[in-house]
């Protein structure tokens, strides 16, 4: 079965500190999908980035970047410089290439970010 | 840009109450999706439906029932509402194909006293 595990909690930075956030995936599927979604205190969570499991190469937008390793079933997020408006709880999600499931998602625990001033 | 509605962010209710949850989306996305939210447990699914009149359990199905009569609007239905119900209910739609991110809605928070 799939699982996503985000081991950090809740991590606190100092604004303009950069900043990562770790996401581990277990699958057993070979064609998969990894998401990254933010949840600001307003409650919606908002797509950030998707990527397949056969797109191994890193992706950056803006402050944002992503790095997705398949040797460490890892796909980890980092901002650079961060801002107040970086608080929120970020969720690492991964959908497998199930015909009949459409794209279901199994979401990680999720991290706490707090951007302090 | 996509709409997904959800037609409560606060509700309380009461233990063995039927409680209804609404979710609408305006982008004609073939699936919808239920989850709740817990503190360090992340969003887990509780339905989602692929198609009009068609659902699948997700994870925690117990205690929860769904129903799809058309295709922007999916319901969530608590037959007997229980203290351990109280959670952050999330709706989701997405397109069926190509494994689309799906958009969720502002959350319903749902406290059962």
């Amino acid at each position: 079965a799939q699982k996503v595990t985000q081991a950090q909690t809740e991590i606190s930075v100092v604004e303009k500190e950069d900043v990562t956030l770790d996401c581990v995936y277990e699958t057993r599927d070979t064609t998969y999908y990894l998401f990254w979604y933010k949840q600001p205190p307003s409650g919606e969570l908002v797509f950030l980035i998707r990527r397949n499991s056969f797109d191994e190469q890193n992706e950056i937008s803006g402050r944002y970047s992503w790095n997705f390793q398949k040797s460490t079933s890892s796909f980890n997020f980092t901002i650079t410089a961060s801002q107040v408006v970086d608080s929120a709880v970020y969720f690492c999600a991964l959908s497998e290439a199930l015909v009949y499931a459409g794209n279901m998602l199994t979401f990680g625990g999720g991290t706490r970010l707090m951007v302090k001033p | 840009d996509v709409k997904v509605t959800q037609s409560s962010r606060y509700l309380v209710k009461r233990t063995g109450e039927k409680v209804f949850l609404e979710c609408v989306q305006d982008m004609d996305h073939e699936n919808m999706f239920w989850y709740r939210q817990d503190p360090g447990l992340g969003l887990r699914l509780i339905y989602f439906s692929y198609d009009v009149k068609m659902k699948e359990k997700g994870d925690i199905p117990e205690g929860y029932s769904v129903s799809r009569e058309k295709k922007e609007r999916f319901s969530l239905i608590l037959e007997s509402a229980s203290t351990n119900q109280t959670s952050m209910y999330l709706c989701a739609s997405s397109l069926h194909r190509g494994h689309q991110p799906q958009h969720f809605g502002d959350g319903t928070r749902l406290s059962i006293l």
